[in-house]
């Protein structure tokens, strides 16, 4: 079966250009997470979403980063008038419906490298 | 600032050798999981602790969870060369993750 899958897997830009990230979840995850990872750094929480709503945007960094999931499934990460900052690696990770007193095991993506130059 | 704080960061040792790697938080979790992470990929799960001193065992890896769930540890016994990656913590409040900054480690033939 597939796992989460992310495009492109590297992404070269510059600085003040705008990107998107693409992630495909597991089929049947209805929860979706996105995370940055600099380096030598644990991954950074960024949004989470429930379905088609971003249930927690507490993460995002600032106004340039957003991220939509219009049918529930796929998801895109938009980094608008990017800076040298924001270069990392961008995870996505999805899991099933999560329960309100338990935890589900999120699945990861390999993650998209972006490069800000 | 991690909420997780990770020790030690970096760990080299010889093929054969035991280590122990800690996880440590002022706050409580409701469970705590356990990645390993390869260069180019995503952190894989190793293991989920949820009840207070419980004690779980993955072949060579040992883990426990602190009595009052803030803390953690990995011990590995007999370390291998296919040991060698980035170990992090993860504690979990509801559904959201949050995970400490790694310990990496090499083991040398």
């Amino acid at each position: 079966g597939a796992g989460v899958s992310q495009t492109p897997s590297n992404k070269v830009t510059e600085k003040g250009k705008y990107v998107e990230l693409r992630c495909d979840p597991i089929s049947g995850h209805t929860a979706l997470y996105w995370y940055r990872q600099s380096l030598g750094q644990g991954p950074e929480f960024l949004i989470y979403f429930q379905g088609t709503g971003a249930a927690d945007d507490s993460g995002l960094p600032n106004d340039r980063f957003f991220a939509v999931r219009p049918e529930g499934s796929v998801s895109t990460l938009k980094i608008q008038r990017t800076e040298r900052g924001d270069s990392a690696v961008y995870l996505c990770a999805s899991s099933l419906t999560p329960k309100t007193s338990s935890y589900n095991e999120q699945f990861f993506g390999p993650g998209t490298r972006l490069t800000v130059l | 600032t991690q909420l997780l704080e990770q020790s030690p960061q970096f760990l080299s040792i010889q093929e054969g050798e035991n280590l122990t790697v800690y996880c440590n938080s002022s706050s409580v979790f409701s469970s705590l999981q356990w990645y390993r992470q390869e260069p180019g990929e995503g952190p894989v799960l190793l293991v989920t602790v949820v009840t207070g001193g419980e004690v779980k065992k993955l072949k060579r890896l040992t883990f426990q969870f602190g009595d009052a769930r803030k803390d953690s540890s990995l011990h590995i016994t007999a370390a291998q060369p296919g040991d060698t990656g980035l170990y992090l913590c993860a504690g979990a409040r509801g559904n959201m993750l949050t995970f400490g900054g790694g310990t990496r480690l090499m083991v040398k033939p």
